[in-house]
Parts: structure tokens; sequence; C-alpha cells
């Protein structure tokens, strides 16, 4: 079946001990997304990709870095975690304008715990 | 800015009930609206996508509906069970925005009990 992975579920970091979260997906959708989301909190954009295009939101810290490598693999970056960068993390993916649709599909999501 | 509002935060009803829930957001400029359901320490699962142009979608016991100048988008759940308890997120995608930015409410909690 198509879908969008993330990996790891669970990742546990230390204060200010950088972390790679991953995301891959078999749907050959061209943009992915990274939102965070808190505790009984609404998820937020961090940035996407379109293409090779990375677009970076207005707010996203500079803490918070992205790669993707090729369609399929997208990497979230943390480079100084703190405390209140535990969230979970979930990543999504969707077909360009093109096709009118933008519909998005989620992964699982990654719950950082930062210690 | 958009914002979007889910209203009630939180709510429980008995099994076999049917239940509407409410999301409001304040720019009707929309591409998409979009539900979905979020299970505990879970990513989100898509239940329906409506476009702009459109007024409603439906899914088995599921049924959207759009009114965008009112800006109230309204989620049916028909005969609800145990198995729909879950938190339910709808969010909007504006036009001019970032490449499909999806702006999310905060969501109802939903508990059905047997």
């Amino acid at each position: 079946d198509a879908m969008v992975i993330q990996n790891p579920r669970y990742q546990v970091t230390q204060f200010g001990k950088p972390v790679t979260l991953s995301c891959s997906q078999t749907l050959n959708h061209n943009v992915m997304y990274w939102y965070q989301q808190k505790s009984s909190q609404a998820p937020k954009l961090l940035f996407h990709y379109y293409d090779k295009d990375f677009n970076n939101e207005a707010d996203t810290p500079d803490n918070f870095q992205s790669r993707r490598p090729n369609t399929s693999f997208c990497f979230l970056d943390i480079r100084s975690p703190g405390l209140g960068d535990a969230a979970m993390y979930l990543c999504a993916t969707s077909l360009s304008i093109g096709t009118g649709s933008y519909e998005q599909y989620f992964g699982p999501g990654t719950r950082l715990t930062v210690t | 800015k958009q914002e979007v509002t889910q209203i009630p935060a939180a709510l429980s009803v008995p099994e076999g009930e049917n239940l509407v829930l409410n999301c409001s957001f304040t720019d009707s400029a929309i591409y998409n609206l979009q539900w979905f359901r979020q299970d505990p320490g879970k990513g989100l699962t898509s239940l329906l996508l409506i476009q702009s142009s459109q007024r409603e979608q439906t899914s088995g016991r599921l049924n959207a509906s759009l009114d965008k100048s009112s800006g109230r988008s309204t989620l049916y759940i028909a005969a609800s069970q145990p198995g729909d308890s879950a938190t339910y997120l709808c969010a909007v995608v504006n036009y001019g925005g970032s490449q499909g930015n999806l702006i999310f409410g905060k969501g109802t909690k939903l508990s059905v009990k047997p």
C-alpha cells in the first residue's frame, strides 16, 4: 500500500543534542511537509518542499532545518533541541497545485522527548 | 490572518446517536477544507476533502458540508460507535498562501460511550 512512513516513532534526545527525524513516502508526491504538534494544540507547519524548492514558514525557528535528498525522503534536523521542542512531529505529502487537489496524507508521527 | 475554530472542544455522546461537529474559519478565500481524525498519540487520518466549489462530501457514515460565504463547515456522524472516539480536526488551505499550507483548528475530542 502507498503510504507515508516516519522513523523512529518515538525519539528521546538530550537537551542540546542534535537529532534527525526521517520521513519517506511511496505515493510519489512532489510536495512534502513537516508539522509540529504540541500537546493539545493544533498542528503547525514548519516548512515544506515543493519538489526540491525549500519553503520555510516565517516563524519557524532557525534551530529547525530540513533536507530532501530525493522525491521519496525528507529529513527534519533539530540542531540544538530545547525542552520546548518536545512535541509530535508530523510529515505529510501531497501532489502539486497542478492537480488541484492539495489533499494531504500524513504519516504516523514521531513523538520527540527532550530530557 | 486565517483562524480556524472548532466548537465544542469536547463532546461525549451515547452509542448510536447522530452528532454534528462544527468548524468555522475567518477568511472565506479558501482552496479547500479537509477533515481529519487523530487517535491518541497517533498521526492524522484524512476523512473528507471538500473543494471550495463543492458543498458537501460523503463517506460511509460521515457527511461534511461547506458554506464558504459564512465561513462554516460541519461534520455529521451518523449512528455513532465507540470506535469513533477520537479527536476530529478540520483544516483549510488558503488561496495565495504557502503551497498547500493547512491551517488547523484545535479539534473536537469525541467520546462515544457504549
